[in-house]
């Protein structure tokens, strides 16, 4: 069954370094999505992206971020200047066009990226 | 917004039946998304209702949707050790993009 895929795993950085996370989601589907879980608490929504721009985005996600999707095949986030409260797994999810109007194709999540700022 | 809330935890011993409760505050949610979170792992897709239904069996697996009381449970038959993770109920809107999640329910099966 095809998969969304997520790299690195795990990826430590010093605070106020850039890191980039990456994703490759889902080949047919044509809408992708951020979200974050910091630890112990719940799984939030980060930003959605379809048809090359961002369509939703949180109040999570300031200025320090962007996203890209700079072939066809992955799907970036960027955090310019890390903080330590950046901490935190990084979920990328992708979901198929919707089948009619009534529809919503679920969303597909990768096993995340475990950032840890120091 | 939205908000969905869920039990923190559930102990179970195996072969007996789960049942997972969760709580939303918007009536309009129009799919609702059960995810299940091994250690270490992804969040994985296990079952969804749209809001039309009341019931949707999938294998051992039974979502039931109350609407009047936006109340949504898993039921999961002849639990097994294997079912041990942490399980999110999640909505959406049909106008919108984004999913709502809970806080997640700790499933604990006890052999």
């Amino acid at each position: 069954e095809p998969e969304v895929t997520q790299t690195p795993s795990h990826q430590v950085t010093q605070m106020g370094q850039e890191v980039i996370l990456r994703c490759v989601p889902i080949s047919n589907h044509l809408y992708f999505y951020w979200y974050r879980q910091i630890l112990g608490q719940k799984v939030e929504f980060l930003v959605s992206f379809y048809n090359n721009e961002i369509s939703e985005k949180s109040e999570i996600f300031d200025d320090q971020f962007s996203v890209e999707r700079p072939d066809g095949s992955n799907f970036t986030l960027k955090i310019r200047s890390t903080k330590l409260e950046d901490s935190a797994m990084y979920f990328c999810a992708s979901r198929a066009r919707d089948r009619g109007s009534s529809y919503n194709s679920p969303l597909h999540f990768g096993n995340g990226t475990r950032l840890t700022v120091t | 917004g939205e908000d969905v809330e869920q039990s923190l935890f559930l102990s179970v011993r195996e072969g007996d039946s789960s049942v997972i409760n969760c709580t939303y505050t918007d009536s309009s949610s129009t799919y609702l998304y059960w995810y299940k979170q091994e250690p270490g792992a992804g969040l994985q897709l296990l079952t969804y209702i749209f809001s039309n239904m009341d019931m949707k069996q999938d294998q051992r697996l039974t979502v039931l949707l109350n609407k009047k009381d936006k109340h949504l449970s898993l039921r999961i038959a002849d639990t097994q050790t294997g079912d041990s993770a942490i399980y999110f109920c999640a909505g959406v809107k049909a106008a919108g993009n984004k999913l709502t999640f809970g806080g997640g329910t700790r499933v604990l099966v006890k052999p």
